[in-house]
């Protein structure tokens, strides 16, 4: 089992179409978790991070996490075309001694 | 403010090799991360460093070393160098890695 799993998608949203991505991790001790963006050929950059259950909103985006089902999510509203690109969740493992991440969601708004 | 940078951008070996990528962190993080992305796959955990001392390896072998130099730094080094070893070398640093990591543009690495 990997230790953050995601639907490498792709996943297809018209533009203006609220974008949901999704993110299971094994690691009960996790404590905080993260969404990056990673456009094709570039590094990684963080859009969020989340900790507490429930939802944290910036902006267009609204991170949501549910501790007890080991699941956390990524809603984008009125979805862009410049939003195309990999997501890629990720949690600090117990102890806090690394960062695992999932092998990301590739998503891609149409115009 | 200037980010995390990495060097050299792009880096072509011959197997058998060895290979050496640089790091700086931003100004005032003492932790650097190493991780692994090869095509397709995600990010793989190599290394991290602060305040000078190795704190933690993901599962790479012994080849894949680093260190950190006193100005916070760091250096990887991959010995060997496999055909497998092709991939993005990105290198991240942090505050503090509860709130998330900056990463550097990264050393894309290609062994021929």
């Amino acid at each position: 089992q990997k230790e953050v799993e995601q639907n490498s998608g792709p996943l297809s949203v018209p533009e203006g179409a609220i974008a949901s991505l999704n993110c299971t991790y094994s690691d009960r001790g996790s404590q905080s978790f993260f969404w990056y963006r990673q456009y094709s050929g570039k590094s990684p950059e963080l859009i969020m991070f989340i900790y507490s259950n429930g939802d944290k909103e910036d902006g267009r985006f609204t991170a949501q996490l549910n501790k007890a089902s080991q699941y956390v999510s990524l809603l984008i509203r009125d979805s862009q075309p410049s939003d195309s690109a990999t997501y890629l969740c990720a949690a600090v493992h117990t102890g806090g001694f690394k960062t695992i991440f999932g092998a990301g969601t590739r998503l891609f708004v149409k115009a | 403010e200037a980010g995390v940078t990495q060097s050299p951008t792009h880096l072509i070996k011959t197997r058998g090799q060895q290979a050496t990528l640089r790091c700086s962190p931003i100004s005032g993080h003492t932790s650097v991360y190493w991780y692994q992305q090869a095509l397709g796959l995600g990010l793989q955990f190599l290394l991290w460093y602060d305040e000078g001392e190795e704190r933690n390896r993901g599962n790479f072998p012994p080849r894949f070393s680093g260190r950190q130099f006193p100005n916070y730094s760091s250096e990887l080094n991959v010995n060997a160098l496999e055909l497998e070893d092709s991939a993005l070398y990105l290198c991240a640093s942090s505050l503090d890695r509860r709130v998330g990591y900056t990463f550097g543009s990264g050393t894309r690495l290609t062994v021929v």
